[in-house]
């Protein structure tokens, strides 16, 4: 089975400041990881995704991601925060056996200040 | 084309009353997803179809039971609703094998039992 952690519920930035959201996962084998964003009373939309073609994943809205299969980690991040990045992210894991649901981790809240 | 589609948007139920949550997709997915959200916690996969016709179950099934009649729609029914199912549902699909397991999702549907 697989399984996600997301360090921090919390995260508070500056407006203009780097942003990251970190993510660990366990898989035993290769996984498909995902970042998803919620913004309030809304559904989830993808970010970005690892499928192996890359480590680094570039995704929408400014965002990128890095694969690094030693530290099992696939953290978030973008250079300079805005307003508009407020929101919950979520990271979550896939294999490509069994029933290919989505794992969870527990979501990451931003806040981005003036 | 219009997605994932949920309905209803909002609930309120008492104890012990029952209800559908419906799920419809025009998107050709091949495999249908319910989730729930609840604070702190991330989304759980409830039940998930495979294809039309099956269903299986996921980490928290207990309390619901699932249809599957067509390629397009996925119901989830609560029996005798409980407080502890209040919650934010959320269902998704996903389309196949080149998909890499990304799952698109609809806007969710809030429910609280009283």
């Amino acid at each position: 089975a697989q399984s996600v952690t997301q360090l921090g519920s919390h995260v508070s930035v500056s407006e203009g400041a780097l942003v990251l959201l970190r993510c660990n996962y366990s898989s035993s084998v290769p996984p498909y990881l995902f970042w998803y964003v919620q913004y309030p009373n809304q559904g989830l939309q993808l970010l970005l995704k690892y499928t192996s073609a890359a480590t680094l994943v570039k995704g929408i809205n400014g965002f990128e991601a890095e694969f690094k299969k030693s530290e099992t980690s696939f953290h978030l991040t973008k250079p300079s925060a805005h307003m508009s990045d407020a929101a919950e992210y979520f990271c979550a894991v896939s294999v490509s056996t069994g029933r290919r649901a989505l794992t969870f981790g527990s979501g990451t809240r931003l806040q981005v200040q003036p | 084309n219009a997605g994932v589609t949920q309905t209803p948007k909002f609930q309120v139920l008492k104890t012990g009353q029952s209800m559908t949550l419906q799920c419809a997709q025009d998107m050709n997915h091949n495999s249908m997803y319910w989730y729930r959200q609840d604070p702190g916690m991330g989304l759980r996969l409830i039940y998930y179809s495979a294809s039309e016709g099956t269903t299986d179950k996921g980490e928290v099934p207990n309390g619901y039971n699932v249809s599957r009649l067509n390629k397009r729609e996925f119901s989830l029914r609560l029996e005798s609703a409980a407080p502890s199912q209040t919650s934010v549902y959320f269902c998704a699909g996903h389309s196949g094998e080149s998909s890499y397991n990304e799952q698109f999702f609809g806007p969710g549907t809030r429910l609280t039992v009283l």
